[in-house]
This record gives C-alpha cells, structure tokens and sequence, in this order.
C-alpha cells in the first residue's frame, strides 16, 4: 500500500497566517490527491480534489498544489473556523491511504 | 438535501459480528460511488472500503480484507458493512461518503467525498 506522511504533526499559527502541510507519498501518484479537514466531533469535509480543484462551497483561501510524490496544501490566511486537523488521502490506487493528519493549532 | 445517516454500531466481543448500514436520502444514490471510512479514538482516519454504484466493483484495505465485506441495495439507497472476526483494534466511528468522482475520461476519475454521515461507533471488547 502507498504510505503517505504528512508534516508536520501538528503547528501553531496565528488568525491571518498564511499556513502550509505538506504530504508525500510513497511513490508517485500523479495528481490523484485529495485534502480533508475534520473539526472535533465532526466528520471530515472535503477542500481539494486532484491535487489542485477546490470543492464547491470551499473558501477560496484553500489551495492545493503539487504532482508525483510531494503536494501541499496551503491556507492563506488563517481564519479562526480553520483551526482543525488536516488529512491528505491518495486515490492514485487501491486500498486508498489517509495521511497520519495534522492539527493546526491556535498561537 | 443529501443525508446519510449510518446505524447498527454497538458493543461487540472480540471474533464477533456486526452489520452497518447507510441510508442515502436526496441524491440518485445509484449513480454515486460509496466508501466506509472509520477513525479510532484519538486516531487519524483510516479509509476502509468502497463500492462501484453498481456493486459490481468493491474495494478493501489490507487490514479488513477477508473479514468485512461491502455491499448495497440500490432499490434502498442503503450501503452496507459487514463487520466479521472483529477485534479490539476495529474499534472507531465509522463513517460512510458519497463519492462524487468528479472528472472525465480524458482526465480520468477522482476521488472527492464530498458528503458524509455522522458516524456509528464500533465497539469491541469482552
């Protein structure tokens, strides 16, 4: 299976940051990326698809970038409803893999 | 309104069973693939299966594979998951999503789980 790892764990930002995870795969996977955020309690909600196409409904502050192994996902200034936990999950082949996650955090 | 509401989580002993539903409510459930995602307490999201919309294809990770099986019945807008040879670790909220496998066949198919359930949690222990 793909194993993909996302860093950092965990950061601390401030409301106006700009903010950036990073994820990479194991071996490459095109452009077959998706980025999830999932607040306490709740279920995960989808930002990106394919790397780089933001979801309908998704502020545009959100963007995704990247191809092959290394992609990332930026927000560019942080806004207090982002603090959450962020997940990439590949669908480049099967079984798909989730990141380990990575909780953004309030300076 | 797309809902999907999931059920049938519960306490559970180790080597048992349990069965999961998904009921789909708002959208043309039969033109959609499904997936079951679960997540451990405190733990980080672990995508576990998915099915085609129309059953015909079916997907598992390498740590449920040979002990849950997907399935769906169109007629009921409902996914299942048959949880079998359960053990302590399968313990989590699961989670269904639609997959709205945007794209097209010059770019190929994404995956994109655009809506969720609230979950039901498993529970395993003696």
């Amino acid at each position: 299976a793909i194993q993909m790892t996302q860093s950092p764990s965990s950061l601390s930002a401030s409301v106006g940051d700009r903010v950036t995870i990073t994820c990479r795969a194991s071996q490459g996977i095109r452009n077959e990326l998706g980025w999830y955020q999932q607040k306490p309690g709740k279920a995960p909600k989808l930002l990106i698809y394919g790397a780089s196409s933001l979801q309908s409904g998704v502020s545009s502050r959100f963007s995704g970038s990247g191809s092959g192994t290394d992609f990332t996902l930026t927000i560019s200034s942080l806004q207090p409803e982002d603090f959450a936990t962020y997940y990439c999950l590949q669908d480049y082949n099967y079984p798909r893999t989730f990141g380990q996650g990575t909780k953004v955090e309030i300076k | 309104e797309v809902q999907l509401v999931e059920s049938g989580g519960g306490l559970v002993q180790p080597g048992g069973s349990l069965r999961l539903s998904c009921a789909a409510s708002g959208f043309s459930f039969r033109n959609y693939w499904m997936t079951w995602v679960r997540q451990a307490p405190g733990k980080g999201l672990e995508w576990v299966a998915n099915i085609k919309f129309d059953g015909t294809e079916k997907y598992y990770a390498d740590s449920v594979k040979g002990r849950f099986t997907i399935s769906r019945d169109n007629a009921d807008n409902s996914v299942y998951l048959q949880l079998s040879s359960l053990r302590a670790e399968d313990t989590a909220f699961y989670f269904c999503a639609r997959d709205e496998s945007p794209g097209n066949i010059f770019t190929g198919y994404y995956d994109a789980l655009d809506f969720w359930g609230r979950g039901t949690m498993v529970t395993v222990s003696s």
